[in-house]
Formats: structure tokens, C-alpha cells, sequence
């Protein structure tokens, strides 16, 4: 059982290069979502999603698109790339919604941007 | 809205220590509580969690309990390893708001 796969597992972008994260689950979760970890910061949510065809903005979506074509896949775009979007970007899912139950990550895109 | 104030790091303990990492929290309602753990290179697994107030969650001899009371998940463990080494991440989730609300992470170093 996989999990949550993410690639790329790192990336050097050059300023104004666009990209797509990709992310991809296999429990069949319904719920999938994008986070940044800076440093001191914690985790921030970007975009998330309940449903395959349903997404939303998180906390920090300026920059980031998404969608969710099917449940298992769940892509995030960098339409611009500046460096201010240098980061760790974790994927993550979770059964159900509502903010009960835990959310399973992947390992993570270090991304720089130059 | 949801917040998580997380103990400031960075921790450093010798092996077979005690262990504690101070977080408190700030929701409405009755949300639930986690800690996450981030080895080095890797991603955040659920180390713990508890639903309700009083519950007591625990895991690879970590625990931690909801203390509705004073607003608190502590994290402790009675032996500390090396292997315990990481950064722990105190986190609330809350029904009707999608997101984890996270702290900002506590470093953890342990020597031999």
C-alpha cells in the first residue's frame, strides 16, 4: 500500500517557469489538500479538496492552481514561479470530511525557485 | 479562528531523559487533537491523536492528553532515544473546517 506518492522529490525552478506537483493517493480518500512548510511557520494550507470535481482555497492559494479530476489524483500548478514559492510542499489526504479525523502526508517536493 | 501555540525549539536531551513539549490550542466546539512527527528528509506521520477532552492518546511510548480545562495536548515520553530525533508538529482539526491548524514544529535532538 502506497499511500500518498508525491513527484517530483525535488526541483530548481528559474523565476516565471510554471510546474505541476503531482500527487497521488490510493486508500480512496475523499478529501486531499496541498500544504507549504516554511520555516517558523508551521504548515499552511494552499488548496484542498472534498471530491473528485470540488476544491477550494486554503490560507496562502495566491500563486497555486488545482484540480481533482479523479479521486485518487490531485495536481497542484505553479502558474509563475517566483521566490517567495521556494518551499517544502506536502500532500496530503484523508477519509471523510470535517476535521475529525487525521490526515495522511506524502514525502514531500523541495522546491527552489532562483 | 483555530490556533496552536507550540513549545519553542530547538530541544536537546541526552538519551533516556524525560520529555515533554508544551502546546495549547484555541478553537471553538470540541476538535480533535494530534501530533505529528518529520524525520529528517521525510514526511509527517501521525505519531498520536485524541478526540475528546480527557482522552489520553498514545504511541511508541509518547503520550499525550486532551485537557479541555486548560487548553492543552501535551506531548511526554519517559525514556527519550536517539532515534526520537525529529520535528513534532502539535495539530487541531475542527468539524466544519477542512484545514489541520498546526504549531510551528519542535526540533528534537537527542544525544547519546
Amino acid at each position: 500500500n502506497a499511500g500518498v506518492t508525491q513527484t517530483p522529490k525535488f526541483q530548481v525552478l528559474k523565476t516565471g517557469q510554471s510546474m505541476t506537483l503531482q500527487c497521488a493517493q490510493d486508500m480512496n480518500h475523499e478529501y486531499m489538500s496541498w500544504y507549504r512548510q516554511d520555516p517558523g511557520m508551521g504548515l499552511r494550507l494552499i488548496h484542498y479538496s472534498v471530491g473528485a470535481g470540488i476544491t477550494d482555497q486554503g490560507e496562502v492559494p495566491n500563486g497555486y492552481n488545482v484540480s481533482r479530476s479523479t479521486t485518487e489524483d490531485f495536481p497542484l500548478r505553479l502558474l509563475s514561479a517566483a521566490p517567495s514559492q521556494t518551499s517544502v510542499y506536502f500532500c496530503a489526504s484523508r477519509k471523510g470530511t470535517g476535521g475529525g479525523q487525521p490526515q495522511h502526508f506524502g514525502d514531500g517536493t523541495r522546491l527552489s525557485i532562483l | 479562528g483555530d490556533s496552536v501555540t507550540q513549545m519553542e525549539g530547538p530541544v536537546t536531551l541526552s538519551e533516556e531523559a524525560f520529555l515533554t513539549i508544551n502546546c495549547t490550542y484555541t478553537a471553538t466546539g470540541y476538535p480533535s487533537l494530534f501530533w505529528y512527527v518529520q524525520y529528517p528528509g521525510e514526511g509527517l506521520q501521525l505519531l498520536l491523536k485524541a478526540t475528546k477532552a480527557d482522552d489520553k492518546g498514545s504511541n511508541k511510548g509518547f503520550e499525550a492528553t486532551y485537557r479541555k480545562e486548560t487548553t492543552s495536548f501535551h506531548l511526554e515520553k519517559g525514556s527519550v532515544q536517539v532515534s526520537d530525533s525529529a520535528v513534532y508538529f502539535c495539530a487541531l482539526g475542527n468539524f466544519g473546517n477542512e484545514k489541520l491548524t498546526f504549531g510551528t514544529g519542535t526540533r528534537l535532538t537527542i544525544i547519546p
